[in-house]
């Protein structure tokens, strides 16, 4: 059975760093497309950032150069290593398991599982 | 970035009714491989998204059958046949055309 957890939110004051985590199960990681997409407080959906099976890694404007993703395939584990965190990073986090395959900067299918996500409060 | 719009943003409905979503995309979704790149999730009161529809017209791994998704290039709609009480959400379109991939607003489909 296909798992994803979550962990590593928290409150951080702005400027901030954190890491967060998303444990995979019933699939290999680094055979498989995987997103971070963020949900604000009341908020819609947001894209932040993709990992393709390759290694190649793709970001929303508004984390590029704050945020990377990366992955851990001996623990089968995906990461968003969040720096110079601002009030508006605030957000449920998920980690999304793309089905299908990514190729240039287009990704052939949706999202079929998702995390049940973590919380990251930044705040002073 | 391609900009999605859902209408409408709010939706009651009447179990057993019928109830339709549309969205648009700033610029066609229909890729070269003629595929449109293009999904409906909803997301349950409390809980993560899920995958309804993807790549346009395809229902996702135990979607019932009275979700369909129909439309090319810059328009789409996601229709239920008969709503269930079950249904009531939040429900965005997605495109995963090109980076960064964008949602749209989300319709809110509530019990009358």
């Amino acid at each position: 059975e296909v798992q994803l957890v979550e962990s590593g939110g928290g409150l951080i004051q702005p400027g901030g760093s954190l890491r967060l985590s998303c444990a995979a199960s019933g699939f290999t990681v680094s055979t498989n497309y995987i997103s971070w997409v963020r949900q604000a407080p009341g908020k819609g959906l947001e894209w932040v950032s993709v990992i393709y099976a390759g290694g190649t890694t793709f970001y929303a404007d508004s984390v590029k150069g704050r945020f990377t993703i990366s992955r851990d395939n001996s623990k089968n584990a995906l990461y968003l290593q969040m720096n110079s965190l601002r009030a508006e990073d605030t957000a449920m986090y998920y980690c999304a398991k793309l089905d299908g395959y990514c190729s240039e900067n287009t990704c052939l299918g949706g999202f079929d599982y998702w995390g049940q996500g973590t919380l990251v409060t930044v705040s002073s | 970035d391609i900009v999605m719009t859902q209408s409408p943003l709010s939706l009651p409905v009447t179990p057993g009714e019928p109830a339709s979503i549309s969205c648009r995309s700033s610029q066609s979704l229909l890729h070269s491989d003629g595929y449109n790149y293009f999904h409906w999730y909803l997301q349950k009161p409390g809980k993560s998204p899920q995958l309804l529809i993807y790549l346009g017209s395809n229902r996702a791994s135990g979607v019932p059958d009275r979700f369909s998704g129909s439309g090319s290039g810059t328009d789409f709609t996601l229709k239920i046949s008969r709503v269930e009480a079950e249904d009531v959400g939040v429900y965005y379109c997605m495109q995963s055309l090109q980076t960064p991939f964008t949602f749209g607003p989300g319709t809110k489909v509530d019990i009358k």
